[in-house]
Formats: structure tokens, C-alpha cells, sequence
């Protein structure tokens, strides 16, 4: 099993420039989430999914949009990058068991000039 | 909003030696989660504790949630250079089984 993939795992964007970044798992796991890391703010919930179609948003999910048409695929997209988006993206995905651990992927690495 | 503090938030030990991470909660803990981070990589799951008093090990890392289910420590033995990284914690927030998450602690091990 290769787990939880993201792709790319590095991206440098200009302010207004628009980009998906793609997370797959092959766990048949329900839960997936989009976290941010910053530097000092540890890992903020950007938007989650509890099912395939389904989407909520997380503590900081402005500026972010997320779709989940198939069950093993999560997309985060940016429609318009800002400096402030700037940071470490990370996806996780779980079983539904309530006391179940999340399974997170290697991290993007994006920078916006 | 639950929020959690990590102590200390970095940390360097000689290797051999002992050392604790706490991490603090503003509200009752339900399911305290212990992540390992390399730098520059993914989260890798350690242990997690769900009932007050409740102590988990492996390998030379234990990690124990206290009868009130407010704090948890990470305690690691004889640390080594594989020990370094950052470490945090995350607790479960209910609905959806999100977690919050600390901002982590630091941890170099010297040689």
C-alpha cells in the first residue's frame, strides 16, 4: 500500500495564479482532511470530508475550495493565490472509528511570490 | 475552541539522556494523539491515549494521559539521534474526529 499521496510535493505559484493540489489514499478510508503548517501555529484544518460528495470547512478554509467526487481523492484548490497562503499542506485520511488514528502524506511544499 | 500547549517548545538533550514533552489542554482530553514529524516530512502516528490514568510504550517512548484527562507526557528513555524531530500533540474534537493540534516541540539530540 502506498498510503496517503500527494502531488506535487513542491510548487511555486504567482500571486493570482490558480492550482489544485491532488491527495490520494488507497486505505478505503471515509475521513480525509487538508491541514496547513506554519511556522509557530502548528497544524490548522483547512477543510475536511467525511465521505465521497462530501465537504466541510475546517478552523481556516478561506481562500481554499476542496472537492471529493471519488472516495480515495481529495482536492484542495487555490483560485486565486496570496503570500499568505504560503506554507505546508498536508492531507490525512482515517477509518471512521471514532478513536481511529489519522494516516497523514509527505506534505506540498508551496510558495507564493 | 480547545486549545493545547506544548512544553517545552524545543528541546536539546545529549544522547543518553532522558526527556519529557507535555502537552496541556484547556478542556477535557477524549483522545490525546502523539505525532512524529521529521523535518520536511509527514506525520508519523506514535500512541494514542484515551482514558485518564491510561499509559501506552514502544520502544523507548511512553507516553501516559493523567486521571483528570488534561495533560498527557511524552516521556522518551536513553534518547538517541533517531529520536530527533518534532514532536505533537492532537486531540480529538468530536465530530468528524477532527483534531486539534499543539504547535510541537523541537527535539535535537547531540551526540
Amino acid at each position: 500500500n502506498a498510503g496517503v499521496t500527494q502531488t506535487p510535493k513542491f510548487r511555486v505559484l504567482k500571486t493570482g495564479q490558480s492550482m489544485t493540489l491532488l491527495c490520494a489514499q488507497d486505505m478505503n478510508h471515509e475521513y480525509m482532511y487538508w491541514y496547513r503548517q506554519d511556522p509557530g501555529m502548528g497544524l490548522r484544518l483547512i477543510h475536511y470530508s467525511v465521505g465521497e460528495g462530501t465537504t466541510a470547512k475546517g478552523e481556516v478554509p478561506d481562500g481554499y475550495n476542496v472537492s471529493r467526487l471519488k472516495k480515495q481523492n481529495f482536492l484542495l484548490g487555490l483560485e486565486s493565490a496570496a503570500p499568505s497562503q504560503t506554507s505546508v499542506y498536508f492531507c490525512a485520511s482515517r477509518r471512521e472509528s471514532f478513536y481511529n488514528e489519522q494516516f497523514f502524506g509527505p506534505g506540498t511544499r508551496l510558495t507564493v511570490l | 475552541s480547545q486549545e493545547l500547549e506544548q512544553s517545552p517548545q524545543s528541546l536539546i538533550v545529549q544522547e543518553g539522556k532522558n526527556l519529557t514533552i507535555n502537552c496541556t489542554s484547556s478542556k477535557t482530553l477524549y483522545g490525546l494523539y502523539w505525532y512524529k514529524q521529521k523535518y520536511g516530512e509527514g506525520l508519523i502516528f506514535l500512541m494514542m491515549l484515551q482514558k485518564g490514568g491510561e499509559e501506552k510504550s514502544h520502544e523507548k517512548i511512553t507516553a501516559k494521559l493523567d486521571e483528570k484527562k488534561q495533560q498527557s507526557s511524552l516521556h522518551i528513555t536513553a534518547s538517541q539521534p533517531s529520536h530527533a524531530g518534532i514532536y505533537l500533540c492532537g486531540a480529538s474534537t468530536g465530530t468528524a474526529s477532527k483534531l486539534t493540534f499543539g504547535t510541537g516541540t523541537r527535539l535535537q539530540v547531540t551526540l
